[in-house]
């Protein structure tokens, strides 16, 4: 058990939608990372948050958002879905700002599909 | 050219079997991940690297900075060894880090 968790595990949506995932870090982690994996593009880092405030951008649509919460979780907005979001969807957290001074802990992951 | 690189991509070993899965990355990438992903799709962090060597267990993880090249090395595996190992690198003070493709391995028993 890494300490992190995610909700949903599974979520089964249309192509419109907009859902809602949700990351509870490790306690005492200020960091958490979003990553999006899928079949046909692997792992690809999305973004960060530092102690509520946005760190690092990556791959993230316009139509995704995320924001990290005064208790430290954090939710990843996705909308207007499309077909090609199906993926499993990571957090990760770390106690430091940077992924090279610092362990990931990952959460289970949340697989959405969008049909 | 991505800029994390894995071989094999696919590895099967008997168990008992020393396993090696090596991760070239590119000019700039400064701190290395090993990750495994489990078949249910969990992914635990092996090891984070920016010099040297350091060792888990039956696990060891060196990276060449020169060269520009880590392996993960795997002593007398085990079937439950089973799963997708990834390298991913990320910049000093960046953290868009970068993954590879993964290698998927299968120990046999």
């Amino acid at each position: 058990d890494s300490g992190v968790t995610q909700t949903p595990k599974h979520l089964i949506t249309a192509t419109g939608q907009r859902v809602t995932l949700r990351c509870s870090p490790r306690s005492g982690d200020l960091s958490v990372y979003w990553y999006q994996q899928s079949l046909d593009q692997g792992l690809q880092f999305l973004i960060q948050y530092y102690n509520g405030e946005e760190r690092a951008k990556g791959n993230i649509l316009e139509r995704f958002s995320a924001q990290q919460f005064p208790d430290l979780h954090s939710e990843l907005n996705l909308s207007s879905l499309e077909l090609g979001d199906s993926a499993l969807y990571f957090c990760a957290s770390s106690p430091t700002g940077w992924i090279g001074t610092g362990e990931l802990f990952f959460g289970e992951g949340s697989r959405l599909t969008v049909l | 050219k991505n800029e994390v690189e894995q071989s094999p991509q696919n590895l099967t070993a008997q168990e008992g079997e020393f396993i090696t899965i090596n991760c070239s990355y590119s000019v700039g990438i400064s701190a290395l991940h090993w990750l495994q992903q489990h078949p249910g799709g969990g992914i635990v962090s092996l090891f984070m690297l920016s010099s040297g060597k350091k060792k888990h267990g039956r696990l060891i993880a060196t990276i060449n900075i020169q060269e520009k090249h880590s392996s993960l090395h795997i002593t007398a595996s085990h079937p439950r060894d089973s799963a997708v190992y990834i390298c991913a690198g990320g910049r000093y003070n960046n953290n868009d880090m970068r993954f590879g493709a993964g290698t998927r391995l299968t120990v046999k028993p």
